[in-house]
């Protein structure tokens, strides 16, 4: 089983800041690899896949890096909006299809 | 549009079984292979199990292997997901996923349409 890490569990930033979210593979996933914003009480909404390729309606200010083991999620200026937990998902090795614990985005 | 709706979420005792279904529209439902994924109160994202879209193959995730059976019925466009041996650890909000792209292309398993899930409780 493919386990993926995410780093920071919380990460507090300011509106307008920019911010970087880790998600860490124990082995290759290729370019496999998807993200997940998810608000309270809601369903989780797809960002990313491919680890580059932003879904349909996403915002530019969100966008997806990495290949193989590290890949990054970056949120170029945070809108209020944007405060939820983010999640990477890897579907290079399944199954069992794999998530990351997540990322809390916070208000400082 | 795509759209997705659980039902069959309860609160059950452990041991107990329960059906949860899900009513799929907007898309030609036979042709997309399918997903559980679930949520543990105040916890991340687990997926369950998938069923190809001609209900050829299957799939589990170890914790509910043995004890969880996903069928479809592509007559009614709809998803399914058996789940016997009830426990406490199967508390969780269940949702119905479609997988990103249909039929053999069962390898982009991501997720861009989700129901808003059922609530499933095991507890005495």
């Amino acid at each position: 089983e493919v386990v993926m890490t995410q780093s920071p569990v919380t990460l507090s930033v300011s509106p307008g800041e920019r911010a970087t979210l880790s998600c860490r593979a124990s082995q290759s996933v290729s370019h496999n690899l998807a993200w997940y914003q998810q608000k309270h009480g809601q369903a989780p909404r797809l960002l990313i896949y491919g680890a580059s390729t932003r879904a349909t309606g996403i915002p530019a200010r969100f966008s997806g890096s990495g290949s193989g083991t590290e890949f990054t999620l970056t949120i170029s200026s945070l809108q209020s909006e944007d405060f939820a937990v983010y999640y990477c998902q890897q579907y290079d090795n399944w199954p069992p299809l794999t998530f990351g614990a997540g990322t809390k985005v916070e208000i400082k | 549009q795509v759209q997705l709706v659980e039902s069959g979420g309860a609160v059950v005792q452990p041991g107990r079984s329960l059906r949860l279904s899900c009513a799929a529209s907007g898309f030609t439902f036979s042709n997309y292979g399918m997903h559980w994924v679930r949520q543990a109160p105040g916890k991340g994202l687990e997926w369950v199990a998938i069923i190809f879209y001609d209900g050829s193959n299957k799939y589990y995730a170890d914790s509910v292997k043995g004890r969880f059976t996903i069928s479809r019925d592509n007559t009614k466009n709809t998803l399914y997901l058996e789940m016997g041996s009830l426990r406490a650890e199967d508390t969780a909000i269940y949702y119905c996923v479609r997988n990103f792209l249909g039929q053999g292309r069962i390898a982009a398993a991501y997720f861009a349409h989700w129901g808003p899930g059922t609530l499933v409780t095991v507890s005495s």
